[in-house]
């Protein structure tokens, strides 16, 4: 079975530095996405950015990027010029891509989150 | 637009009813399923279905039942079988390509 750990409950940051956030995963398969997910006060879960894992290149998506260390099971989001709007619940999480396991998402226990002015 | 409808947003309960969670989508999509969000413990999957008329069991799916009976439509009952039913629950549909949640129902037992 697939496991997702967050190790940071709660992390702050000052509006417009950066922030890491950390995801390790455990897994026995070699085709695999994964995702970070951003819940904000209304409890939308929104998609922040997708990493294949036959892909070596780390994901960007504008202020959000990722470091993909597939040897080392790691994935952790690095949010840069911080914004008060980030401030949410983030959630990694882990799809298998093939087998009877398909779709499901593997959610980590998620870390909040807050942006300070 | 489509999207994915969750009903009612807040949901209250007396201990010993059931109780029964709406899930529409108008994606098209094949596959839906239900999580459950307690605080500190993230998302944990309760059922799901890949196609109609069929559903599996997710990790925490006692106290729990779910029917596919339209592509559209996922409901979901939480039992009075369910011990602790006072919980955070999403839905989602999926394709190949990605996830899309419903805005979710807030269910307190009282």
């Amino acid at each position: 079975a697939q496991t997702v750990t967050q190790s940071q409950p709660e992390m702050s940051v000052q509006e417009a530095e950066t922030v890491t956030l950390s995801c390790t995963y455990d897994t026995s398969e070699n085709n695999y996405y994964l995702f970070w997910y951003k819940q904000p006060p209304s409890r939308q879960m929104i998609l922040v950015i997708r990493q294949e894992a036959y892909k070596q290149q780390n994901a960007t998506e504008n202020r959000f990027s990722v470091n993909f260390q597939k040897a080392a099971k790691s994935f952790s989001l690095k949010i840069s010029d911080s914004q008060l709007g980030d401030t949410a619940m983030y959630f990694c999480a882990f799809i298998h891509a093939g087998g009877t396991s398909y779709g499901k998402l593997t959610f980590g226990q998620g870390t909040i989150l807050t942006v300070h002015p | 637009d489509g999207g994915i409808t969750q009903s009612p947003k807040y949901l209250f309960r007396k201990e010993g009813q059931n109780v029964t969670l709406s899930c529409e989508q108008n994606l098209n999509h094949d596959a839906m399923y239900w999580y459950r969000q307690d605080p500190g413990q993230g998302l944990r999957l309760i059922y799901y279905s890949q196609i109609v008329n069929d559903f599996q069991k997710g990790d925490i799916a006692e106290g729990y039942s779910v029917s596919r009976e339209k592509k559209e439509s996922f409901p979901l009952t939480v039992t009075s079988a369910q011990k602790n039913p006072t919980a955070f629950y999403l839905c989602a549909s999926s394709t190949p390509n990605g996830y899309t949640f419903g805005s979710g129902t807030r269910l307190t037992v009282v």
